[in-house]
């Protein structure tokens, strides 16, 4: 039973352009959701999060949205570089279920053409 | 570096061997925690520690598995009897537990293979 969906492997777009990734939830008790971007041959790297308590989180060229009602976030990057092609990962964690453990997506991966 | 950081990076073992991993987290972190992840998979939970305590277990992870964190600093994961299905990169992660919400970091990864 997959809880944190991420249901487009892939994704390409432009330099300059927006990229959207995409990601739904099924389990009501996350409260805590985070991306993650991973290059080839190394672990993840913590990128941006949200709690449930927003609906928006920015920084920098990255934002996190969460609408809670759709049980879905997306992360939005503008504009997007080279640099960001890697797979990304969805996160989420539910801490008032008292499981402090991250449960992973499958990951899309974003190529980025210059 | 005073990032999280797993020793070794690579393992080839024979089938039916034990291996052992390392994990040494960013040190004020208290939580350390690992996962396994497969091509084309997200990382999959396995367990984690707050300080010393063992507070949650994956039912991926078998009796063949065992995690140690002895003093509440670095830890181990084991793997008895190996089996080809056990390859896999093995992620080590910490975080320093405040509050209501707190990030992961994770170390590059030990990448097992079985032959």
């Amino acid at each position: 039973d997959q809880q944190v969906k991420q249901n487009s492997p892939s994704l390409s777009v432009q330099e300059g352009r927006i990229s959207i990734l995409n990601c739904d939830y099924t389990n009501s008790m996350f409260d805590y959701f985070l991306w993650y971007k991973k290059y080839p041959a190394e672990g993840p790297t913590f990128l941006i999060s949200i709690s449930s308590i927003k609906d928006k989180n920015e920084d920098g060229r990255f934002t996190v949205f969460l609408n809670k009602s759709a049980k879905h976030l997306s992360l939005h990057i503008v504009p997007s570089q080279p640099g960001d092609s890697a797979v990304y990962f969805c996160a989420a964690s539910g801490t008032q279920g008292g499981s402090e453990k991250l449960v992973f997506g499958k990951g899309t991966k974003l190529t980025v053409n210059p | 570096d005073t990032g999280v950081s797993q020793d070794p990076r690579h393992k080839i073992t024979k089938r039916g061997q034990n291996v052992t991993f390392r994990c040494d987290p960013i040190s004020e972190h208290n939580r350390l925690y690992w996962y396994r992840q497969t091509l084309g998979q997200g990382p999959e939970f396995l367990t984690y520690f707050q300080n010393e305590a063992q507070l949650e277990k994956s039912r991926l992870l078998s009796d063949r598995f065992s995690a140690e964190r002895p003093k509440g600093s670095f830890s181990t994961l084991e793997i008895q009897r190996t089996e080809q299905g056990d390859s896999a990169m093995y992620l080590c992660a910490s975080s320093l537990a405040r509050g209501r919400w707190t990030e992961a970091f994770f170390g590059q990864g030990t990448r097992l293979t079985v032959v």
